[in-house]
């Protein structure tokens, strides 16, 4: 079984202030995981995924994550946020292994940029 | 282009009354999946298909039934529907689960 849990439903910050959003996951066998953004009316995009190797990982729009193996984690930081950054962001797990296709996302974060 | 479309963008409906929502991908993907997003439990997995005639469980797949008879397409059906599947419901695609998933633009089901 896998789980993740997103621990901020809401994160308010004002424009260029840093942020990061944080995920924590549970599996049985080894991960992959992944970001995704969604803004508003809009379908889901991918920010960035974490496979194998360097443990930190850089995505689209300034953002990077960093996997974390002994806290179960892959938290979202950005240093310098702005007004378009204002969505919603889901963390998302895959475990690798026998049940090859499934793929777990988190409860989202609101992340909202204020002037 | 490539995309992912979903039919219908939109849809009411009654209780029990049998619906389908459909889902093509132009991209020559094998793997597609089924979505329900809903305000505080983010996203969750109904079913997916690794390729044609191969398809699996999610989290929540009581209700719910696909076939993948073509690669490109990938219907949700809803044998009858209950007011608890009201939702907006996303397909995706890509070419395997470790690739970047395509989101199609979502539907808003509403059963009465």
């Amino acid at each position: 079984a896998q789980s993740v849990t997103q621990l901020d439903s809401q994160v308010p910050v004002f424009e260029e202030a840093p942020v990061e959003l944080r995920c924590n996951y549970s599996s049985s066998v080894s991960v992959y995981l992944f970001w995704y953004v969604q803004y508003p009316n809009q379908g889901l995009q991918l920010l960035l995924k974490y496979l194998s190797g360097s443990t930190l990982v850089k995505g689209i729009n300034g953002f990077e994550a960093e996997f974390n193996k002994s806290q179960t984690s892959f938290h979202l930081r950005k240093p310098s946020v702005h007004i378009s950054d204002t969505a919603e962001y889901f963390c998302a797990v895959s475990g690798r292994g026998t049940s090859y296709g499934k793929l777990t996302f988190g409860q989202g974060t609101i992340l909202t940029v204020h002037p | 282009e490539a995309q992912v479309t979903q039919n219908p963008r939109y849809l009411i409906t009654v209780t029990g009354k049998k619906l389908t929502v459909t889902c093509s991908q132009n991209m020559n993907h094998e793997y597609m999946s089924w979505y329900r997003q809903d305000p505080g439990l983010g996203l969750r997995q109904i079913y997916y298909s690794m390729n044609v005639e191969v398809t699996d469980k999610g989290d929540v797949p009581e209700g719910y039934k696909v076939s993948r008879k073509e690669k490109r397409n990938f219907p949700l059906i809803l044998e009858s529907p209950s007011p608890n599947q009201t939702s907006l419901y996303f397909c995706a695609s890509s070419s395997d689960r470790t690739d970047t998933q395509y989101f199609g633009p979502g539907t808003r089901l509403t059963v009465l």
